[in-house]
């Protein structure tokens, strides 16, 4: 079954810092999300990307966020300046191209990113 | 914020059903009802979702109201890989799917 892959599994990085976390979507897929999970918290949107540009961003989603669709394969977010609160587990999502009918995401397996 | 309410933890005896109910009186026509788990840190893990009916797949069933303001996800044979956090989300198509605090399941043997 196809499946959307992040890399890496795990991130440590002092605060300050810049951080790429990447993603491969599935590949017939045209919808690109990222997603937090602060320890103990809520599953939180960040950003949707559709036709290489941002379609909807949270509060959270501030300028120390970026996301880059650099090739035909790979989504990246990239956090400029770590901090301390930026320590969460990171989902990328991804869903099929049609605009109409229901939202169903596959999500990886996420990216655990601790910031010192 | 989440337009759903759920409990949230449940207990449910291995090979059991389990059946997880939602509230989400507000709901729009054009809204779906989308069923979502997280097994420990895992990413979440689309279940099931209906507009308007009653839908079956291999994981689940999932039986919304008549009115849609409420709606019961049916897993017919708990097993203790099951035990997880459920999500129940609204949304319409399209939109980003905001996930709430869900029910947290847990199967016993």
């Amino acid at each position: 079954e196809p499946e959307v892959t992040q890399t890496p599994s795990h991130q440590v990085t002092q605060m300050g810092q810049e951080v790429i976390l990447r993603c491969v979507p599935i590949s017939n897929h045209l919808y690109f999300y990222w997603y937090r999970q602060i320890l103990g918290q809520k599953v939180e949107f960040l950003v949707s990307f559709y036709n290489n540009e941002i379609s909807e961003k949270s509060e959270i989603f501030d300028d120390q966020f970026s996301v880059e669709r650099p090739d035909g394969s790979n989504f990246t977010l990239k956090i400029r300046s770590t901090k301390l609160e930026d320590s969460a587990m990171y989902f990328c999502a991804s869903r099929p191209g049609q605009r109409s009918g229901a939202n169903v995401l596959t999500f990886g397996a996420g990216s655990r990113l601790t910031v010192l | 914020d989440a337009k759903t309410t759920q409990p949230p933890s449940m207990d449910c005896a291995e090979g059991r059903a389990a059946n997880l109910p939602c509230n989400h009186s507000t709901i729009s026509g054009n809204e779906y009802v989308y069923w979502y788990r997280q097994i420990h840190s895992q990413g979440p893990q689309y279940i099931i979702h209906g507009l308007k009916n009653n839908e079956t797949n291999e994981m689940a069933s999932l039986i919304i109201t008549e009115d849609r303001k409420s709606s019961t996800l049916i897993l017919p044979h708990a097993t203790l890989r099951d035990t997880a956090v459920y999500y129940c989300i609204v949304g319409d198509a399209g939109n980003m799917l905001t996930f709430g605090g869900g029910t947290r399941l847990m199967v016993k043997p």
